[in-house]
């Protein structure tokens, strides 16, 4: 099956820092997201983002589908960004997300 | 929020128990996929349900089952339960336009389990 890899793992920023997280997957995908899941478990859809580029406020994401990547952008972190993020993708020949391992972000006062 | 339900929240039972978790999907989505996620890891697809039919299904054994009803709500069933069942329980839906459609999901709260 598909394999997704995220880095870095773990990322610890002051609030105002910029960050970008990275999602590497190893074969073609119809579908992409990325999640924030909360520390009560629920997952919230930043992006549904196969191909091209996003944006909503600060964040933002870019999957070149070609060369099987996918980038997260935050910009001018807040306490309430940290949380997990995964990215998860859709293989063309299945019939579900696999997801990645995620990265856990903590941003600090 | 996503309009996606699921119960009950939290969970606690003994090895060997069986469990029922409950799931309503968004409204107008005929989709719903079940995923289990351990204790710091990514969640892992269960199964789907397109329309009432079991359309996909990861690594889990056959003690792990469910159905989907008319009204496109769902119910995943664990029997003889074990410890590493222990796992936070997500279910999502989509639109589904066709079976297996990458459409975008959308995930309820979750139910955690806890089995002693």
């Amino acid at each position: 099956g598909i394999q997704v890899e995220q880095s870095p793992p773990d990322l610890i920023l002051q609030e105002g820092a910029n960050s970008t997280l990275r999602c590497n997957f190893s074969d073609s995908v119809n579908n992409l997201q990325w999640f924030h899941q909360n520390p009560w478990g629920q997952l919230i859809n930043l992006f549904y983002i196969p191909s091209g580029t996003k944006q909503n406020g600060r964040l933002s994401a870019t999957t070149v589908a070609t060369e099987r990547y996918s980038l997260l952008y935050i910009s001018s972190s807040q306490t309430t960004d940290s949380g997990v993020y995964f990215c998860a993708v859709w293989e063309t020949s299945g019939s579900r997300l696999t997801f990645g391992e995620g990265t856990q972000l903590t941003v600090n006062p | 929020e996503t309009g996606v339900t699921q119960s009950p929240t939290h969970l606690i039972k003994t090895r060997g128990q069986q469990v029922t978790l409950r799931c309503s999907s968004q409204s107008g989505h005929n989709t719903v996929s079940w995923y289990q996620q351990a204790l710091g890891q990514g969640p892992q697809f269960i199964f789907q349900y397109y329309r009432e039919e079991e359309n996909g299904r990861g690594n889990f054994p056959p003690r792990f089952s469910g159905l989907q009803f008319p009204n496109y709500s769902s119910e995943l069933n664990v029997n003889a339960l074990e410890l590493d069942d222990s796992a936070l329980y997500l279910c999502a839906s989509s639109l589904g336009h066709h079976p297996g459609g990458a459409d975008t999901q959308y995930f309820g709260p979750g139910t955690r389990l806890t089995v002693l």
